[in-house]
């Protein structure tokens, strides 16, 4: 069965820092790019980062950029996001999602974790 | 950023109804273009992408079309477990920065 599983996401102060996994299975990990896309309590989906198979290409939202960083271990099936200098506006439902072959488009979703900033 | 903007915010239709969801983008971005469907709790699952393909294990109910800036998609005849949230979403600018538009709900009539 294919399946991403995150993990990492909580409550923490603004400034302060978290880092999100998402353990991949059922799939050959490494022939896809992966993403984290994300949901503000009761509102849309925004796309946050993405990187490509090889880790040779990272793409990331103008409100994001400079504070989270999105990696991957293909050894261990993983994704993972930095996030640094967290806002109250980065709380939201975090979602990792796989990249269909070749395009940005996302065919497979984790159930999300939730990121909560707040003093 | 390319701007989506789905229309209309909510939907009223019956089951067995057909229901046409239009999204339209601030520039051309070809036919890279995806919609997803999204139930309360869960996350979303992808319908189309290319603009008309259907995902794997998706009804043929479901229909996309358009091109450039101006997008449909089409629920033929509604089920009962149809109704939800539907996004577009567009992959076309590079570097990538795949944009979202704000969502239909689809309701029961």
């Amino acid at each position: 069965e294919v399946q991403l599983v995150e993990s990492g996401g909580g409550l923490v102060q603004p400034g302060r820092s978290l880092r999100l996994s998402c353990a991949a299975s059922g799939f050959t990990f490494d022939d896809y790019a992966m993403h984290w896309v994300r949901q503000a309590p009761g509102k849309g989906l925004e796309w946050v980062s993405g990187i490509s198979w090889n880790s040779g290409s990272i793409g990331y939202a103008d409100s994001v950029k400079g504070r989270f960083t999105i990696s991957r271990d293909n050894a261990k099936n993983s994704l993972y996001l930095q996030m640094n200098s967290l806002r109250a506006e980065d709380t939201a439902l975090y979602y990792c999602a796989k990249g269909v072959l070749g395009i940005y488009a996302f065919d497979i979703w984790g159930q999300g974790t939730m990121v909560t900033v707040s003093s | 950023e390319i701007v989506m903007t789905q229309s209309p915010a909510t939907l009223s239709v019956s089951p067995g109804e057909r229901a046409t969801l239009s999204c339209r983008a601030s520039q051309s971005v070809s036919s890279n273009l995806a919609w997803y469907q999204q139930k309360p709790g869960q996350a979303p699952r992808l319908l189309i992408y290319g603009a008309s393909t259907r995902a794997t294990g998706i009804p043929a109910r479901f229909s996309g079309s358009g091109s450039g800036t101006e997008f449909t998609l089409t629920i033929s005849s509604l089920q009962s477990e149809d109704f939800a949230v539907y996004y577009c979403q567009q992959y076309n600018n590079w570097p990538p920065r795949p944009t979202f538009g704000q969502g239909t709900k689809l309701e029961i009539k």
